[in-house]
């Protein structure tokens, strides 16, 4: 029982490359999403997708874009990566409701 | 627009030492409180969902009690594999079928052998 997989799990891009994180649970989830963890500044959601098919802007989602691939596949990528984008990125999951999310172990990326 | 204060930022107690983390919140309504452990250099990992004030939920040390402006997580007796950063998340009603989260920044627990 994967859960959530996430690849790579370390990287290192210098600014202007671009880059795709890549995302895939095996629960049947609907809903999936892409946040990133920074020191003192907690999980922000960038994009989600709340079913197939749909994707949606979170609160921060300027130099990202996504895709919903399938029901199992949410991509995150970097066009034009710049330090700022410097972070852990974690994907998750949700059944809905009393569950929660489930995580992914996350990717940590740097940009020099 | 929502949001998640927790305090302290963080805790070192002496193991069986016991304590309480608070998770203070504004919402327009509210449709579920969650708390997550993360450990370092992994995700988070559920913990518990409470829904309505006065709602408590147990799990061995943890116990999550929920008021209509915080929630508390207590820990009693600690060990030290209760060590983690713990978060607070909550959901608002207007994401009722896209289950949208907002954290706050967290509580580093440490318990000291």
């Amino acid at each position: 029982n994967a859960g959530v997989t996430q690849t790579p799990k370390f990287q290192v891009l210098k600014t202007g490359q671009s880059m795709t994180l890549q995302c895939a649970q095996d629960m049947n989830h609907n809903s999936m999403y892409w946040y990133r963890q920074d020191p003192g500044m907690g999980l922000r959601l960038i994009y989600y997708s709340a079913s197939e098919g749909t994707t949606d802007k979170g609160e921060v989602p300027n130099g990202y874009n996504v895709s919903r691939l399938n029901k199992r596949e949410f991509s995150l990528r970097l066009e034009s990566a710049a330090p700022s984008q410097t972070s852990v990125y974690f994907c998750a999951s949700s059944r809905g409701g009393v569950y929660g999310y489930t995580f992914g172990s996350g990717t940590r990326l740097t940009v020099v | 627009e929502d949001q998640v204060t927790q305090s302290p930022e963080a805790l070192r107690l002496q193991e069986g030492e016991s304590s309480s983390l608070n998770c203070s919140y504004t919402v327009s309504g509210l449709r579920g409180l969650f708390w997550y452990r993360q450990d370092p250099g992994k995700g988070p990992e559920f913990l518990f969902t409470l829904y309505s004030a006065g709602e408590e939920k147990e799990k061995e040390r943890l116990k999550a009690t929920l008021t209509k402006k915080e929630s508390f997580l207590h820990i009693t007796a600690p060990k030290p594999e209760d060590s983690a950063t713990y978060l607070c998340a909550v959901q608002d009603i207007s994401n009722f079928g896209n289950e949208k989260l907002t954290f706050g920044t967290g509580t580093r627990l440490t318990i000291i052998p």
